[in-house]
């Protein structure tokens, strides 16, 4: 099946650094792909949807100056975490429509936990 | 706007016997899509089940079906034998239809199989 990587896997990083997390689509073109973020214990939380071509478009209350997306390429989106501070030390997901036309499954990529000290 | 109840935090099954994980949902969209997912200790996402707002089944996926009561506004998910390696925390989600489907998530149900 359709696979998606996340790379880091997880990251620490000291506060006031910036934080790039890489999702990418292995084996299909991802026009569209979404970041979540789940706190310890938390649900999902959608952030953003970044699409190929265009500006993300991010989910009311998430600051677009904080969480850069870059989707570079069909197969690629990146979540620049900038100026990190502890408060956003998270779990970071993200996610991939189906392949196929019609399909259901959501992909999902392995997740990045992100601790800022 | 859409928004998923799980109202059991955690739950306890007996290894072999079957368990049921309440989820009611609430969407403005006229057509939407249901999902299960597993997410164990490591925290990736595994998809178990799909129910879209039209299927006139309930659907089925192995050991997993889910019992899909569209006027209660109702899907939940029933595990048949459970197994120890079903320990883990279980979402309910709701999305639109079509091809790309932003998820809003449930609060979560920590299932843990006792042997």
């Amino acid at each position: 099946g359709a696979v998606v990587s996340q790379h880091p896997s997880w990251v620490i990083c000291k506060s006031g650094t910036s934080v790039k997390i890489e999702c990418r689509s292995l084996d299909f073109q991802a026009t569209t792909m979404f970041w979540y973020r789940q706190f310890p214990k938390q649900s999902l939380m959608l952030m953003a949807t970044s699409n190929e071509g265009s500006k993300a478009t991010y989910e009311q209350g998430v600051e677009k100056d904080k969480f850069l997306i870059n989707h570079a390429s069909l197969t690629l989106s990146t979540l620049t975490v900038t100026s990190a501070h502890p408060e956003d030390s998270s779990f970071y997901i993200c996610s991939a429509p189906p392949v196929l036309a019609g399909g259901n499954e959501q992909f999902f990529g392995p997740g990045t936990r992100l601790t800022v000290l | 706007a859409q928004k998923i109840t799980q109202t059991q935090p955690g739950m306890f099954v007996q290894e072999k016997e079957a368990v049921t994980l309440d989820c009611t949902y609430d969407t403005s969209d006229p057509s939407y899509g249901l999902f299960w997912y597993k997410q164990p200790s490591s925290g990736e996402m595994i998809f178990l089940i799909y129910q879209g707002s039209y299927d006139q089944q309930n659907a089925t996926e192995g050991r997993y079906s889910l019992n899909f009561q569209k006027a209660r506004k109702s899907a939940n998910l029933v595990i048949s034998a459970s197994q120890l390696g079903d320990s883990a925390m279980y979402f309910c989600a709701v999305g639109p239809s079509g091809s790309a489907r932003q998820l809003t998530f449930g609060s979560g149900t920590q299932l843990t199989v006792l042997p």
